[in-house]
């Protein structure tokens, strides 16, 4: 089955203890991002790769990190996570030349 | 600034009528609209689009309006069924396949 996957699904951590989200998707997708939603704010981009090795910052990028070692990996790093990163986050992809992107089924970080 | 908006935060319909859910959008690059739909507990998923070259674009019972010179796009849903109970996202690209999203609206569909 054609998916992105997220691991994990619900986290809560304390401020300042790194952590990491994979995201992974079976559809040989070149472009991937990273999302948080916020109440009243919509999905907003964190990070996205256009291929591997080839990473941008979208409209929110502080205090996160990604990499793209690998075209199905793109995982989302927590540094030094804070109680404002507390949200809902998603991971999406999509092919060469698409608008439309596919998201996973989210992730709930708290950081208290 | 949020560059999409969707001043409806909710809207709540009669089975078998019709939900006009409204999108604004302020930046004029803006060439390819899209909507996703979102149930609890899952990722969006991709509804429907349409290009700026169109006015219109049907899918069954989801139907997109564009006016350009408004900035404004709607997606009409007839007939609405339960399941059709969801949060609606706007969201537009000016070419670079980056997604701006607006803050979504919930649509509750009464029996």
């Amino acid at each position: 089955e054609a998916q992105v996957t997220q691991n994990p699904r619900y986290l809560i951590t304390v401020t300042g203890k790194k952590l990491t989200v994979t995201c992974s998707q079976n559809m040989n997708h070149e472009y991937m991002s990273w999302y948080r939603q916020d109440p009243g704010l919509g999905l907003r981009q964190i990070y996205y790769s256009m291929n591997v090795e080839v990473t941008d910052k979208g409209d929110v990028p502080e205090g996160y990190k990604v990499s793209r070692k690998e075209k199905r990996n793109f995982p989302l790093i927590l540094e030094s996570p804070s109680p404002n990163q507390t949200s809902l986050y998603f991971c999406a992809s999509s092919p060469p030349g698409a608008y439309e992107q596919y998201f996973g089924p989210g992730t709930r970080l708290t950081v208290t | 600034d949020q560059q999409v908006k969707q001043n409806s935060p909710s809207l709540s319909v009669q089975e078998g009528r019709i939900s006009i859910l409204n999108c604004d959008y302020t930046n004029s690059m803006f060439d390819y609209f899209l909507w996703y739909k979102k149930y609890p507990a899952e990722g969006p998923t991709f509804l429907i689009s349409i290009s700026s070259i169109k006015d219109k674009n049907e899918d069954g019972r989801f139907t997109v309006f564009l006016n350009k010179s408004a900035k404004h796009l709607s997606l009409h849903i007839v007939p609405s069924q339960p399941g059709d109970s969801a949060v609606y996202f706007c969201a537009a690209s000016a070419s670079d396949y980056k997604l701006s999203f607006g803050a979504g609206t919930t649509v509750t569909v009464r029996a």
